[in-house]
């Protein structure tokens, strides 16, 4: 059980430029789920995967945020047209039974819009 | 819709008293309540969950909890607190209505003194 990877851990990029971010699972668990962290705040939910399935999506999770998660493995999450509020902390979670197990979370991506 | 909130931003004890962090959750039908840690730059750790089993819940690094249906309440306790305990913890509830996402709260910054 290696946990859950997420890369890269940091990025920095120029407003209004594209952004891409990466989450492998834990490899037997079939939720996924993507949140988002400002500073002094709790995670806020962003969308959620069963499988290949992209069961939910937050409101938060406006026009320029694409998620998917292709053969029910890794995940991808892309920003578009980035704004400096776009600037947070990416978590990707991952769980089998939240019964069972809870929601293991990688360590972020961390994302600064300049 | 489910909620947490957890009284307090900031909490500071001495080494070796008695921390209490407390967390108050909203949810129509019976919840799944889990307590995270959060280190500065590093993704979530979970300390312990409640699952509708027992209602005292032990978890890691000496931490437990008790969810008190009565008082709508899952407060996190650890008898002595540790320099190592200094971080920033979270309460979430998830459950059958709430779609399997975890929904947090704003967090608690312990601060542990000398």
């Amino acid at each position: 059980d290696t946990g859950v990877s997420q890369n890269p851990r940091h990025k920095i990029t120029k407003r209004g430029q594209n952004v891409t971010f990466r989450c492998d699972p834990i490899s037997e668990h079939n939720r996924l789920y993507w949140y988002r962290q400002t500073l002094g705040q709790g995670p806020e939910f962003l969308t959620y995967f069963q499988n290949e399935a992209q069961l939910e999506k937050s409101r938060l999770l406006s026009d320029r945020f694409s998620a998917e998660r292709p053969k029910g493995s890794f995940s991808t999450l892309e920003i578009q047209r980035t704004e400096q509020g776009d600037s947070a902390m990416y978590l990707c979670a991952s769980s089998l039974d939240e019964q069972v197990s809870g929601y293991t979370f990688g360590s972020g991506t961390r994302l600064t819009v300049v | 819709a489910q909620s947490v909130t957890q009284l307090g931003s900031h909490v500071s004890v001495s080494e070796g008293a008695l921390v209490l962090l407390r967390c108050n959750y909203s949810s129509s039908v019976p919840p799944y309540l889990f307590w995270y840690v959060q280190y500065p730059n590093q993704g979530l750790q979970l300390l312990l969950k409640y699952t509708s089993a027992a209602t005292l819940v032990k978890g890691i690094n000496g931490f437990e909890a008790e969810f008190k249906k009565s008082e709508t309440s899952f407060h996190l306790t650890k008898p002595s607190a540790h320099m190592s305990d200094a971080a920033e913890y979270f309460c979430a509830v998830t459950g059958p209505g709430g779609g399997n996402k975890l929904t947090f709260g704003t967090g608690t910054q312990l601060k542990v003194e000398l």
